[in-house]
């Protein structure tokens, strides 16, 4: 059972350089989500998408885009990376209703020198 | 979205039960009250989550207070593998996304 994977697990990129982090869910579930945790601090909502199709801006989503083409696959593309986009990134996905829990991928730690 | 207050940190005994509170003074009477924890290099997993009745699961209890503006989160027997960060977090009906606090950092001590 995958549930969500994302991908890279680790990456080191150069300032100004674009760079798209992966995710995908086998759940079919209809909502996902990308979050940004950095050290000593909680996570933060980045970006989500309700449904296939449709996204919306979370509480930090300035530098980052994020598109739904389909179901399964969320991922976020940084345009120009600078320093304090590092962080470390989760993806999650839920099904939908109130009472449903997310599900979070293993996160991808991104260092922007 | 609702706020919710929790202690920065606790520490409790292996073995012992565990009391994690929340505060959300200012919830709604559609917020749905979720608790998830994060291990040490993972992402978060889901706890519980209650609307008003107390819920029990093969994880923890949770206590909802009778006007819902706290929560307690019931870990009965601790165990190393439940050292962690505690979110408690509310999520209204009709919106999908969660918004996380700072969360509360439970170390056990064998």
């Amino acid at each position: 059972i995958a549930g969500i994977t994302q991908a890279p697990t680790s990456q080191i990129l150069a300032a100004g350089r674009r760079m798209t982090l992966r995710c995908t869910q086998d759940m079919r579930h209809n909502a996902m989500y990308w979050y940004r945790q950095d050290l000593g601090l909680g996570l933060r909502l980045i970006h989500y998408s309700n449904t296939a199709g449709t996204t919306g801006k979370g509480e930090v989503p300035d530098g980052y885009s994020v598109s739904r083409a389909n179901t399964d696959d969320f991922p976020l593309t940084l345009a120009s990376a600078v320093p304090s986009q590092t962080s470390v990134y989760f993806c999650a996905s839920s099904g939908g209703n109130p009472t449903g829990e997310l599900f979070f991928g293993e996160g991808s730690r991104l260092t922007v020198l | 979205d609702a706020k919710t207050t929790q202690p920065n940190s606790m520490e409790s005994n292996e073995e012992e039960p565990v009391h994690l509170p929340c505060n959300h003074s200012t919830i709604s009477g559609t917020d749905y009250i979720h608790w998830y924890r994060q291990l040490p290099s993972q992402g978060p997993e889901y706890v519980i989550h209650g609307l008003t009745s107390n819920v029990n699961n093969r994880m923890a209890s949770l206590a909802i207070a009778e006007d819902r503006k706290s929560s307690t989160l019931i870990l009965h027997r601790a165990t190393l593998r439940d050292a962690a960060v505690y979110y408690c977090i509310l999520r209204s009906r009709g919106a999908q996304k969660l918004v996380f606090g700072q969360g509360t950092r439970l170390t056990i001590n064998p």
